[in-house]
């Protein structure tokens, strides 16, 4: 089964901008799997933010972006807000296998 | 204002079984996929399952083939998860996720399932 990585930490400034990446260990990260990113807080469940690599939910914050670069899915907050506080998953498919990232640890601090 | 309640959660032994189920509302069951996915401190977020809208297609992660059954019953806007040969890999937080824009649009709140002799 392949394997998505992301960053396991990150730190960003109130008002800041950061790039949490998600990369695949089969090779470049497409459209084609259909990257997904979630928020979520302690003691809640997942959130999705965005689907099939850019498209945002109606609750999700527009400060919030989707895109590929470099290889890997990517979810950049711009004007990083305390409530962004939360851990970030990302995921890929594989030929209708959905594979997680580990998620990211962001502290706006 | 859709809504999905999972329960059937608990404690269960080694090699033991279990049925969770989820209840949805707020939308037309019948015409979405509905997914289980796992979580637990040691392997984080799993998807486990998904099943097509008419029940005609099930899709499994490899660990759980075998041993694990999706299921739905439409008309009663309900999910099932039958698991089978239960081992504490499988203990987790278990969620219900319909699908809509995007696999995972909604969650629900999950069940605790707990793995111990």
């Amino acid at each position: 089964q392949a394997v998505v990585t992301q960053e396991p930490s990150l730190t960003v400034s109130p008002g800041g901008t950061i790039t949490l990446t998600c990369g695949s260990s089969t090779g470049a990260v497409t459209g084609g799997h259909y990257p997904y990113w979630f928020q979520q807080k302690p003691g809640q469940a997942p959130r999705t933010l965005i689907y099939d690599t850019n498209n945002k939910h109606s609750w999700t914050p527009a400060r919030f972006s989707g895109s590929l670069v470099g290889g890997k899915a990517a979810l950049t907050l711009s004007g990083a807000q305390p409530e962004d506080e939360a851990d970030y998953y990302c995921l890929l498919s594989y030929n209708q296998v959905e594979v997680f990232g580990g998620g990211t640890k962001l502290t706006v601090l | 204002e859709v809504q999905l309640v999972e329960s059937g959660g608990g404690l269960v032994q080694p090699g033991g079984s279990l049925r969770l189920s989820c209840a949805a509302s707020g939308f037309t069951f019948s015409s979405y996929w509905m997914s289980w996915v796992r979580q637990s401190p040691a392997k984080g977020l799993e998807w486990v399952a998904s099943i097509q809208p008419d029940g005609g297609e099930e899709r499994y992660v490899d660990s759980v083939k075998g041993r694990f059954t999706i299921s739905r019953d439409n008309p009663k806007n309900s999910l099932y998860l039958q698991m089978t040969n239960l081992g504490a890999q499988d203990a987790a937080i278990y969620y219900c996720a319909k699908a809509g824009s995007g696999w995972f649009e909604y969650w629900g709140q999950g069940t605790l399932v707990t793995v111990s002799s």
